[in-house]
């Protein structure tokens, strides 16, 4: 049972043009939602998040929305860069108060043009 | 302040072998979660330790996986009599405390490579 999914394993971009990357979830008891980001050999990093009190977070570069009626998310990246390259996961804390154990969608494979 | 550290970084066992794989927690950090990444697909969360207890592991295999994070030491993941599924990538990632905008904080992973 895949609760959280990424449905569109990559998205390709031009460096300087936005960069849209979509999750759905299916669990209405999820709250809060986290955004990965990870290069090949590496470990995830935190990127952003989203408590679902609101629908949206800006950081920089980065905007998560929430749509809580539709039980989807969306990554925009404005402007991509080249660096911005990378796997990019949703994430769910999948219940009770631990926030480390999460629930992951599949991924999606960001690469920016120059 | 050094990240999450695991190691080895890469791993070859034979099948049959054991693999012990090892997590060490960032300062501070007393919660530490194991996930495990097959091919093609996304992390999945198999173990969560505190110090001495493991707190819930609903995602581990019935057989063969078992992990421990001793009052002094890295957490340790061990795989007895591996076989080729077993072959991913596997992360460690540490938390200081759990509830609200608490991320974790992953290692580089260790992959382990069954022939």
């Amino acid at each position: 049972d895949q609760q959280v999914k990424q449905n569109s394993p990559s998205l390709s971009v031009q460096e300087g043009r936005i960069s849209i990357l979509n999750c759905d979830y299916t669990n209405s008891m999820f709250d809060y939602f986290l955004w990965y980001k990870k290069y090949p050999a590496e470990g995830p990093t935190f990127l952003i998040s989203i408590s679902s009190i609101k629908d949206k977070n800006e950081d920089g570069r980065f905007t998560v929305f929430l749509n809580k009626s539709a039980k989807h998310l969306s990554l925009h990246i404005v402007p991509s860069q080249p660096g911005d390259s990378a796997v990019y996961f949703c994430a769910a804390p999948a219940g009770g108060t631990s926030y480390g154990k999460l629930t992951f969608g599949q991924g999606t494979i960001l690469t920016v043009h120059p | 302040n050094a990240g999450v550290m695991q190691n080895p970084r890469h791993l070859v066992r034979r099948r049959g072998q054991e693999a012990r794989l090892r997590c060490s927690p960032m300062k501070g950090h007393s919660h530490v979660y194991w996930y495990r990444q097959l091919p093609e697909e996304g992390l999945k969360f198999m173990v969560y330790l505190q110090k001495e207890n493991i707190i819930d592991e609903s995602g581990m295999p019935k057989e063969r996986f078992s992990a421990e994070f001793p009052k002094e030491g890295p957490s340790i993941l061990r795989i007895q009599q591996v076989v080729r599924g077993d072959s991913a990538a596997y992360f460690c990632a540490s938390s200081p405390q759990t509830g609200p905008n608490t991320e974790a904080f992953f290692g580089q992973g260790t992959r382990l490579t069954v022939v």
